[in-house]
């Protein structure tokens, strides 16, 4: 079955150091990924989007995440975190066939220590 | 310009009621989708509206329905509301359809079924 799986339900980072969030896939075919990030109170904000080619990319925020098809991964990367960082993180896929619907993962909450 | 509008932002029903949740996407916007967001079920799709033509429907039951105006503006309607009904609904919209267009998260309606 197609299914989006974020492992971690919870992390806690010092402010300052770095940060991975893991996202893993699973599809007949490589799917489109999304990285969102939802505020308290607000609703998803897009951070970056893979569809094809270069395997590592950048993204809004300081934020990267590097596709990687033999690991079915897509996991959200930035080198040091800062207290407006701590928010809910969603992991999405997309199949061009299926217009805009967007399959997402069950979200990392990220907590952010002084 | 204005970014993605839902109204009303919270909304208080009762067992068995009927609601309707509005969307206005961004000027120019032609696809609308909706999403229902649960603690336990996390973000699931609900359906897609692209040019007044439900385009694309997740496995929710037929009590969940919606249309789209010919101004791109959307509505979803819940009827014989149960209490597993409450949760944050989204409303996403993007310029066109297909994947590969951004799509611009609402802020959401917070519904709560007593």
């Amino acid at each position: 079955a197609q299914s989006v799986t974020q492992p971690d339900i919870h992390i806690t980072v010092s402010e300052g150091a770095s940060l991975e969030l893991r996202c893993n896939y699973s599809y007949g075919a490589t799917p489109y990924l999304f990285w969102y990030v939802q505020s308290p109170g607000q609703g998803l904000q897009l951070l970056l989007k893979y569809f094809s080619g270069d395997t590592l990319v950048q993204g809004i925020k300081g934020f990267e995440a590097e596709f990687k098809r033999s690991q079915s991964s897509f996991n959200l990367r930035k080198p040091s975190v800062h207290w407006s960082d701590a928010a809910e993180y969603f992991c999405a896929v997309g199949l061009k066939a299926a217009g805009n619907k967007l399959t997402f993962g069950g979200g990392t909450r990220v907590l952010v220590k002084p | 310009k204005a970014g993605v509008t839902q109204t009303p932002r919270y909304l208080i029903k009762t067992r068995g009621q009927q609601v309707t949740l509005s969307c206005s996407p961004i000027s120019g916007h032609r696809s609308v989708s909706w999403y229902q967001q649960t603690p336990g079920q996390g973000l699931q799709f609900l359906f897609e509206y692209f040019s007044e033509t439900q385009r694309n429907k997740g496995n929710f039951p037929g009590r969940f329905s919606g249309r789209q105006f010919s101004n791109s503006r959307s509505e979803m309607n819940v009827s014989t509301l149960e209490l597993g009904d409450s949760a944050l609904y989204l409303c996403a919209s993007s310029l066109d359809g297909g994947i590969s267009y951004e799509q611009y998260f609402g802020p959401g309606t917070r519904l709560t079924v007593t």
